[in-house]
């Protein structure tokens, strides 16, 4: 099936640094979606893109949708405590046959540096 | 709005039991999916519904099935279950298939 590689796959962040991670694709996306997903709760929207070139904020966070339309990123600056979680970016395709089916990265799990 | 609700938060099956996992949605959304998650991975669509009476198969579909009769509710029925459906189960809905996905808080399924 589709795939998107999501890197990195984990990493760990001291208070107050920037995070940066993408979403790279060999296919064509219509839409991305990032979410985040906090231990034994549901993936909760962060930010969702439409446009390829779009660049968008929600608070600390920004996510771009790639110009290709088969990438994007999401940084997070000046990162907090709650920040920790997984994020996941999705990716519908423009087949316009999945019914607003999405494709699933991985994830990238932030952790708080011991 | 309460959003999108799964009932049970979690359940331990035996080889060959069946069950039903609950998913009800009050945002009068049209789609309905279900998915999986599997440590590391991200998530599997195994079902989705565009409305009441229509359902088709994702990605995922084998050992599993679903049914909608009303626009809130989207079951999923395990029949047979198997140690490879031990999962994290989540509910999601939108309001048209180029719109966000809203998900629901998951039920975790262990089959041993």
């Amino acid at each position: 099936g589709q795939q998107l590689n999501q890197s990195p796959q984990s990493m760990f962040i001291q208070e107050g640094e920037d995070v940066s991670m993408n979403c790279t694709s060999s296919s064509i996306f219509n839409t991305w979606l990032w979410y985040k997903q906090d231990p034994g709760e549901g993936p909760v929207l962060l930010i969702a893109l439409y446009k390829a070139g779009e660049l968008t904020s929600n608070g600390r966070l920004t996510a771009q949708f790639g110009i290709t339309r088969k990438d994007s990123f999401l940084n997070i600056s000046a990162s907090i405590p709650s920040d920790v979680g997984i994020y996941f970016c999705a990716g519908q395709l423009t087949d316009g046959g999945s019914q607003g089916n999405l494709i699933f990265g991985k994830g990238t799990k932030l952790s708080v540096k011991p | 709005n309460a959003g999108v609700t799964q009932t049970p938060k979690f359940r331990i099956l035996k080889i060959g039991q069946s069950m039903t996992l609950q998913c009800t949605q009050d945002m009068n959304h049209n789609y309905m999916y279900w998915y999986r998650q599997d440590p590391g991975m991200g998530l599997k669509l195994i079902y989705y519904s565009v409305g009441a009476g229509i359902t088709d198969k994702g990605e995922v579909p084998n050992g599993y099935n679903v049914s909608r009769s009303t626009t809130e509710d989207f079951p999923l029925r395990l029949e047979l279950a198997a140690p490879s459906q031990t999962s994290v189960y989540f509910c999601a809905s939108n309001s048209g298939g180029d719109y966000e996905q809203y998900f629901g808080p998951g039920t975790r399924l262990t089959v041993t």
